[in-house]
């Protein structure tokens, strides 16, 4: 089956910019979704077709994929945007999510 | 602006079936689009359970694929997930949500947090 791998955890200073990666074979060749989780909350998509932000989802937020790995970035890290991140893409028809990076703004 | 709403009890023994209901308000499921199922563990990550397209047409995660059904009633403009033989392995907060191939999973319901216990 298809997986996708991100690391457990990323650490940012205020202001400065926070790449989060998600691995798997031949990625670029598939559409790639990210989505932000605050905890007791619902995730919320923030990246979709690999580069495109939904409305109402900050400037700050962007997207890149390419050969194996995609990547979130978050240009001027908020403390706000401290949450966990998932990457997601489909397989055939069926759903794939990373494991998920929890991404401190300390 | 679509809305979705999950129902269904809190707790179920185990061995016996998990029955949630998803509610779509603001958008007619007949319309088009997947509908599907997620769950997430306590202090886990996301696994995607399965969707359903308004024809009936389905797709399972197939590690569940054996023990999930997945069915829509358009008529009340919801649809449904059954998970049968569960164990303490399958308490998790369930959402269910619209999804659209490379568009992505969204709107997200606000979960139901499901425990299988005696």
């Amino acid at each position: 089956s298809y997986e996708l791998t991100q690391p457990p955890s990323v650490s940012v200073s205020p202001g400065q910019t926070a790449s989060i990666t998600c691995s798997g074979d031949e990625l670029g060749s598939k559409h790639t979704c990210w989505y932000q989780q605050k905890p007791g909350q619902s995730p919320v998509l923030v990246i979709y077709q690999d580069v495109t932000r939904p409305l109402g989802i900050p400037a700050r937020f962007s997207g890149s994929n390419s050969g194996n790995t995609a990547t979130l970035t978050i240009s001027v890290t908020q403390a706000v945007d401290e949450a966990d991140y998932y990457c997601q893409a489909w397989d055939s028809s069926t759903v794939v999510f990373g494991g998920g990076t929890k991404l401190t703004v300390l | 602006q679509v809305q979705l709403q999950e129902s269904g009890p809190g707790l179920v023994k185990p061995s016996e079936t998990l029955s949630l209901t998803c509610g779509v308000s603001g958008f007619s499921i007949s319309s088009g689009y997947y509908w599907a199922w997620i769950r997430q563990p306590p202090g886990k990550g996301l696994e995607w359970i399965g969707n359903i397209y308004h024809s009936g047409r389905t797709n399972y995660n197939p590690s569940l694929k054996s023990r999930v059904i997945i069915s829509v009633d358009t008529s009340k403009n919801h649809f449904s997930l059954k998970l049968s033989s569960v164990s303490a392995a399958d308490t998790a907060v369930y959402y269910c949500s619209r999804e659209e191939n490379s568009r992505g999973i969204d709107p997200w319901g606000q979960g139901i947090l499901v425990t299988v216990s005696s």
